[in-house]
């Protein structure tokens, strides 16, 4: 079974540019969720998507935003980006409430 | 505001020794604690806790929660040199009326085994 993938594994941008991330949830799961992790800290909640639709989001400005997909693969897009955005995020997706499964990340730079 | 607190957020010992990892937990609607490795990117899951005093156990690692007190512990004994990663604690939390969860995380604890 395919863990969870995300793309790009990297991601260079200046500031003011936006940034599109990538996952695909485990073959079954529907919900996916983002974390952004700055480095020397620790995950922090960004958006949960389930079945389409956005059901939660952490305290980041409107500049995070995404979607998900009829396929449940989700998207996240980071506009005007600033150089604290800089980050590695991590996409998790679970079938029901058990589960959790964290993809590699993507490292996001911005210069 | 929910908040998850891990001590130390570094350790560094050597090879053979027993290592114990603190996490304590101010949330709502608590509803399990999960403890997670993070070596280099994506954190892989170790234990989940639901229930006080039940210690879970996995080879060298074992963690136990107390739901009174608002804690974990994660303890991991004649630590190896590739124990060394982040270890990271989580709370899944509710929100019962929107149909709403999510894991709040700690720091992170960064663990260095010296051979």
């Amino acid at each position: 079974e395919a863990g969870v993938t995300q793309s790009p594994t990297h991601l260079i941008k200046t500031r003011g540019q936006q940034a599109t991330l990538r996952c695909s949830p485990i073959s079954g799961h529907t919900s996916v969720y983002w974390y952004q992790q700055a480095l020397g800290l620790g995950l922090q909640f960004l958006l949960w998507y389930d079945e389409g639709e956005e059901r939660n989001r952490g305290n980041f400005p409107p500049r995070f935003s995404g979607r998900q997909f009829p396929n449940y693969s989700s998207e996240l897009n980071v506009n005007a980006l600033e150089l604290e955005d800089s980050a590695l995020y991590l996409c998790a997706s679970i079938l029901g409430r058990w589960g959790y499964t964290f993809g590699s990340g993507t490292r996001l730079t911005v210069v | 505001e929910d908040k998850v607190v891990q001590s130390p957020l570094s350790l560094v010992v050597h090879e053979g020794d027993t290592v114990t990892l603190n996490c304590s937990y101010e949330v709502t609607n608590f509803r399990s604690l999960l403890w997670y490795k993070q070596e280099k990117k994506a954190p892989t899951f170790l234990f989940m806790l639901t229930s006080s005093g039940i210690e879970k156990k996995s080879g060298r690692l074992s963690s136990i929660l107390d739901k009174k007190e608002l804690f974990s512990i994660l303890n991991i004994t004649a630590t190896q040199t590739g124990d060394s990663a982040i270890y990271l604690c989580a709370v899944e939390t509710s929100y019962l009326s929107q149909g709403a969860q999510k894991l709040v995380f700690g720091q992170g604890t960064r663990l260095t085994i010296n051979p």
